[in-house]
């Protein structure tokens, strides 16, 4: 059964940091590409970023360019976010998704405040 | 990097078909085709319906269908059923390796 498990959500300040992870299991993970997607309260989907199979190829939205960087490490089966200079606007629940986003993560909330 | 319109909801009784659609630009939707489409339900992840404009997945029902004409996509539900009743996104491939996904549409079923 596939499953990508996200972890390292939660509280954080405005401009602090927070890394989240993605283990991902009963698939090849080091075959595809991989994606974080977020979705703010009420609103649709937000595709942020994307890393090939071997991490060579990375791609970001306009939004978290140069404030979010995605990696991979294949040897662990872990996707990861690691997110800067977060903002009010950034509140959402986070999803890894992988294969062409057939698979996703259960999603994980990440609260920006005071 | 504008999200793809959608209408907000859409509604139809059971076992009537219903269309949404997917507005993009010559940029995203009218330059590849892959556009997916993705059943959400509340609380929940999104689960993939369709996927390069017409392919369903393995286990996906044959009531769904996709279609493409110029920057527009569409999902095509038939013989609604009450279980159809969620949120439906769409995405398109927007070139460098970049996706673009639409606004959302809430599936009503009288």
């Amino acid at each position: 059964e596939v499953q990508l498990v996200e972890s390292g959500g939660g509280l954080v300040q405005p401009g602090g940091s927070l890394r989240l992870s993605c283990v991902a299991s009963g698939f090849t993970f080091s075959r595809y590409a991989m994606y974080w997607v977020r979705q703010a309260p009420g609103k649709g989907l937000e595709f942020l970023s994307a890393i090939s199979n071997n991490g060579g190829i990375t791609s970001y939205a306009n939004s978290v360019k140069d404030r979010f960087t995605i990696s991979r490490d294949n040897s662990k089966n872990t996707l990861y976010l690691q997110m800067g200079s977060l903002r009010s606007e950034d509140m959402a629940v986070y999803y890894c998704a992988g294969e062409s986003f057939d698979y996703w993560g259960q999603g994980m909330l990440v609260t920006v405040s005071s | 990097q504008s999200a793809l319109t959608q209408p907000a909801s859409v509604s139809g009784s059971p076992g009537q078909s219903i269309t949404i659609s997917c507005t993009g630009t010559s940029s995203d939707v009218g330059s590849y085709n892959f556009v997916s489409w993705y059943q959400q339900h509340p609380g929940k992840a999104p689960k993939l319906m369709i996927y390069e404009v017409t392919k369903r997945p393995s286990g996906i029902s044959t009531r769904f269908s996709g279609s493409k004409s110029g920057n527009t996509a569409s999902l095509t539900i038939s013989g609604l059923q009450a279980e159809d009743e969620a949120d439906y996104h769409c995405s398109s491939y927007a070139g460098s390796s970049t996706y673009v996904f639409g606004t959302g549409t809430k599936v009503i079923v009288l």
